[in-house]
């Protein structure tokens, strides 16, 4: 059975910190896909990245950085500089085969606080 | 952009009444989602569609039915409500199967179970 582990429940962080976000999955198939959600305190969620089993080639978007590992079957979220608007609970989840069609797994989610 | 739309942002019931939250998206896509999301629990995937007609349930279907007649909308039904139903309902689709798109959500809909 597929599971994804985000430990931290809630970090807090000065406005320009860098802070990094951490998930764990589990999954026996080979073919998988990693996401990373956005829920901001309005309530909907937003995609931020997906990634495949086959690319671990870490990616980065603005501020936004995130590191995939097989090895020790992580895939990490980290924010540089961050900003009060990056408050919100993150959420990673996982999709065994299609990305797509089938239902997605969630952690439970990291709630981020910045303050100012 | 993927617009996805959930009729109501908020609803109150009472227990033992039949409850219809609605769904669409106007993307023409292909596959449709039904989560709930509970504090210390994250989304739990309650059932799921990849064609009209189609259903399959998910982690958690007890207590709840589904219906899509046309492919843009996708019904949840509460069959008899129940306070452990109470919860935050959220919305999701994809494009199709083969492209591996990622699912686009909805506001969601906050129900209250009296």
């Amino acid at each position: 059975a597929q599971k994804v582990t985000q430990a931290q429940t809630e970090i807090s962080v000065v406005e320009k910190e860098d802070v990094t976000l951490d998930c764990v999955y589990e999954t026996r198939d080979t073919t998988y896909y990693l996401f990373w959600y956005k829920q901001p305190p309005s309530g909907e969620l937003v995609f931020l990245i997906r990634r495949n089993s086959f690319d671990e080639q870490n990616e980065i978007s603005g501020r936004y950085s995130w590191n995939f590992q097989k090895s020790t079957s992580s895939f990490n979220f980290t924010i540089t500089a961050s900003q009060v608007v990056d408050s919100a609970v993150y959420f990673c989840a996982l999709s065994e085969g299609g990305g797509g069609a089938d239902g997605l797994t969630f952690g439970k989610g990291t709630h981020l606080i910045i303050q100012p | 952009d993927v617009k996805v739309t959930q009729s109501s942002r908020y609803l109150v019931k009472r227990t033992g009444e039949k409850v219809f939250l609605e769904c669409v998206q106007d993307m023409d896509h292909e596959n449709m989602f039904w989560y709930r999301q509970d504090p210390g629990l994250g989304l739990r995937l309650i059932y799921f569609s990849y064609d009209v007609k189609m259903k399959e349930k998910g982690d958690i279907p007890e207590g709840y039915s589904v219906s899509r007649e046309k492919k843009e909308r996708f019904s949840l039904i509460l069959e008899s409500a129940s306070t452990n139903q109470t919860s935050m309902y959220l919305c999701a689709s994809s494009l199709d199967y083969s492209s591996n798109q990622p699912q686009h959500f909805g506001d969601g809909t906050r129900l209250s179970i009296l």
